[in-house]
């Protein structure tokens, strides 16, 4: 139980391309979903947290307008990154929860901006 | 704010050798502990913590909270090369959302 699935798990794209990521609780109905970024060798840093039929919450220094995340659904969160740049290049993972059970990852997307 | 602190970064031990991990943390209005381990990909969870001093097992992988502290450990016996990973350390504090607040991981490797 608990599977959650983020699509696609890589993307290449040039640079002015706005690329959208998919994140969906397969098993269960999720209360709220993350959006997490990871660069090489370091942590998880969140950068919003969504509730389903919400405006999602974003961390200090996280652009909503870069980082457009809609919560359609209970089980379907969508984070797109809006005419993405090199520095844009990062890992995305999201996460699911429901309730107050632990947080449970997607595979993570590698997003490649030339 | 919150801040967790892992220890040691990384470490590199030999198969069947027994590794702790150490996590400490400080969180306003904390909830949980959680200890994920990840390879390749994203985190898998491995365990939650609430309440002080009870152990939790899984094969040979076992954690313990200590919540007048502010630690967890995280216990590995009998290490496989498998185990080669970083294991992070979440507090969730009871704020909005009731957001996870990452240590910096600790990578362990384990040779043959």
């Amino acid at each position: 139980g608990a599977v959650v699935s983020q699509h696609p798990s890589w993307v290449i794209c040039k640079s002015g391309t706005s690329v959208k990521i998919e994140c969906r609780s397969l098993d269960f109905q999720a209360t709220t979903m993350f959006w997490y970024r990871q660069f090489p060798k370091q942590s998880l840093m969140l950068m919003a947290t969504s509730n389903e039929g919400s405006k999602a919450t974003y961390e200090q220094g996280v652009e909503k307008d870069k980082f457009l995340i809609n919560h359609a659904s209970l089980t379907l969160s969508t984070l797109t990154v809006t005419s993405a740049h090199p520095e844009d290049s990062s890992f995305y993972i999201c996460s699911a929860r429901v309730n107050n059970q632990p947080q449970h990852f997607g595979d993570g997307t590698r997003l490649s901006i030339l | 704010e919150d801040k967790v602190v892992q220890s040691p970064l990384s470490l590199v031990v030999h198969e069947g050798d027994t590794v702790t991990l150490n996590c400490s943390y400080e969180v306003t209005n904390f909830r949980s502990l959680l200890w994920y381990k990840q390879e390749k990909k994203a985190p898998t969870f491995l365990f939650m913590l609430t309440s002080s001093g009870i152990e939790k097992k899984s094969g040979r992988l076992s954690s313990i909270l200590d919540k007048k502290e502010l630690f967890s450990i995280l216990n590995i016996t009998a290490t496989q090369t498998g185990d080669s990973a970083v294991y992070l350390c979440a507090v969730e504090g009871a704020g909005a959302g009731n957001m996870l607040t990452f240590g910096g991981g600790t990578r362990l490797m384990v040779k043959p």
